[in-house]
């Protein structure tokens, strides 16, 4: 199974700053990642897929990018409403995995 | 628009089975794959498998081999997960998602609200 660590697992920033959440796959998954967003009670939300395709309605302050095994999610400008959990997923191979999240906190 | 609505809450005993049923509408049923995905409290997205709701064709986790069946009913646009035995770390919610389409048969852009299963004696 291919192993998506994420990193930070728990992140505290301010309104307006620039966020940046890593995720690290155990083997190349060329560009077959996805990144979800979810806050407490619902379920996740499409972002980002293929690595750095912003999903339709998502804001542009939302960007992807790597490939191979290293990738990235950043937000240029923290908002309130971004608070939450961040989720990415390998789509390259069976089983489909996924990150162990990193929680996005109010500094 | 896109909706996946799910069935209600559930509390089943070990030992027991549940049935998780997820209706569709907004798209045609059968030209996208059902994904399940389970979520323990406090923690992380695991990723249970699939049904091609077209062929019934499935895929699913090792992890879940002989315990989950996924199957649906074309007629009522609707998908269903069943997972017996069920023990105490079975307790999470199950979340029914769209697979994107032929271009990404396996990215999940639409999900239902959940269902919380709890297992408890």
């Amino acid at each position: 199974d291919i192993q998506l660590t994420q990193s930070p697992s728990f992140l505290s920033a301010s309104v307006g700053d620039r966020v940046t959440v890593t995720c690290r796959a155990s083997q190349d998954i060329s560009s077959y990642l996805a990144w979800y967003q979810q806050k407490p009670g619902r379920a996740p939300k499409l972002l980002i897929y293929a690595a750095s395709t912003l999903q339709g309605g998502v804001p542009s302050r939302f960007s992807g990018s790597g490939s191979g095994t290293e990738f990235t999610l950043t937000i240029s400008s923290l908002q309130p409403e971004d608070f939450a959990t961040y989720f990415c997923q390998q789509l390259s191979s069976h089983p489909l995995t996924f990150g162990g999240g990193t929680k996005v906190e109010i500094k | 628009q896109v909706q996946l609505v799910q069935s209600g809450a559930e509390v089943k005993k070990p030992g027991a089975s549940v049935k998780v049923s997820c209706k569709a509408s907004g798209y045609t049923f059968t030209g996208y794959y059902m994904h399940w995905v389970r979520q323990a409290p406090g923690q992380g997205l695991e990723w249970m498998g699939w049904i091609n709701p077209n062929s019934g064709g499935t895929n699913y986790a090792q992890k879940f081999q002989g315990r989950v069946t996924m199957t649906r009913d074309t007629s009522i646009s609707t998908a269903y997960m069943e997972l017996s035995r069920l023990r105490s770390d079975d307790t999470a919610v199950y979340y029914c998602a769209r697979g994107a389409g032929s271009s990404s048969w396996y990215l999940c852009d639409y999900w239902g609200q959940g269902t919380l299963v709890t297992v408890s004696s």
